[in-house]
């Protein structure tokens, strides 16, 4: 099977503009979860979909946002961008059933997002 | 609050030599607990998990796991160290209580570097 597929994989933008992330999960895979990893703060849960619905979120600001689509494919969204923003933003894909929070998550490469 | 955590933020050993990777963890009830490993500019690869039944883990790359309640640890564990396992690696729980779809939480990494 193919691999969690994250496109672009660099990306560079300037303060205040925006941008859309994307992820293709394993077939068969219904859960995206998305992840923020940075020196300083290491790997932080941004928010998890399934089914096109958001199930959960992490300590994200409101310029964070996500959906699903009906392939499972998800894409991330950050508005208005920081500085602070600059990071390595990971997706994940399982197969997400209810209850099963032991479902192993497969991650994609990561998007290297620098914002100058 | 539902934790792990990794004391050593290096560890260096000789190759052909045992390496170990320390975390302990914080979570009530039943413990699951994976580790990752991250090599420069990729995302996280799945090594093991631990749900329930033996306490010793065997995953991938040869890497196994021991699981030890009494200790409240899940050390990672290689008897033969390779120089390509060198990397940077993390434990992880999806114990995060309450909501706790697609989320893991993870330690603050352990930089392991497999000298020839």
């Amino acid at each position: 099977k193919a691999g969690v597929t994250q496109t672009p994989r660099y990306l560079i933008k300037t303060r205040g503009q925006q941008v859309t992330l994307s992820c293709s999960p394993i077939s068969g895979h219904r859960s995206v979860s998305w992840y923020q990893q940075t020196p300083g703060q290491g790997l932080q849960f941004l928010f998890e979909y399934f089914s096109e619905t958001q199930r959960n979120k992490g300590n994200f600001p409101g310029r964070f946002s996500g959906r699903q689509f009906s392939n499972s494919r998800s894409e991330m969204n950050v508005s208005t961008l920081e500085l602070g923003d600059s990071a390595l933003y990971l997706c994940a894909s399982s197969l997400g059933l209810a209850g099963r929070s032991t479902d192993t998550q497969y991650f994609g490469p990561g998007t290297r997002l620098t914002v100058l | 609050a539902q934790s792990v955590a990794q004391p050593e933020d290096q560890v260096n050993v000789a190759e052909g030599n045992p390496l170990t990777v320390k975390c302990t963890y914080s979570v009530s009830g039943n413990p699951y607990l994976f580790w990752y490993v991250q090599y420069p500019n990729r995302g996280l690869q799945f090594l093991l998990k631990y749900i329930t039944g033996d306490n010793l883990v065997k995953g991938s790359y040869g890497f196994e796991a021991e699981f030890n309640k009494s200790q409240t640890s899940f050390h990672l564990k290689k008897p033969s160290a390779l120089v390509s396992d060198s990397a940077l690696y993390f434990c992880a729980t999806p114990n995060a209580g309450g909501t706790s779809y697609g989320k893991l939480t993870f330690g603050q990494g352990t930089i392991l570097t497999v000298h020839p």
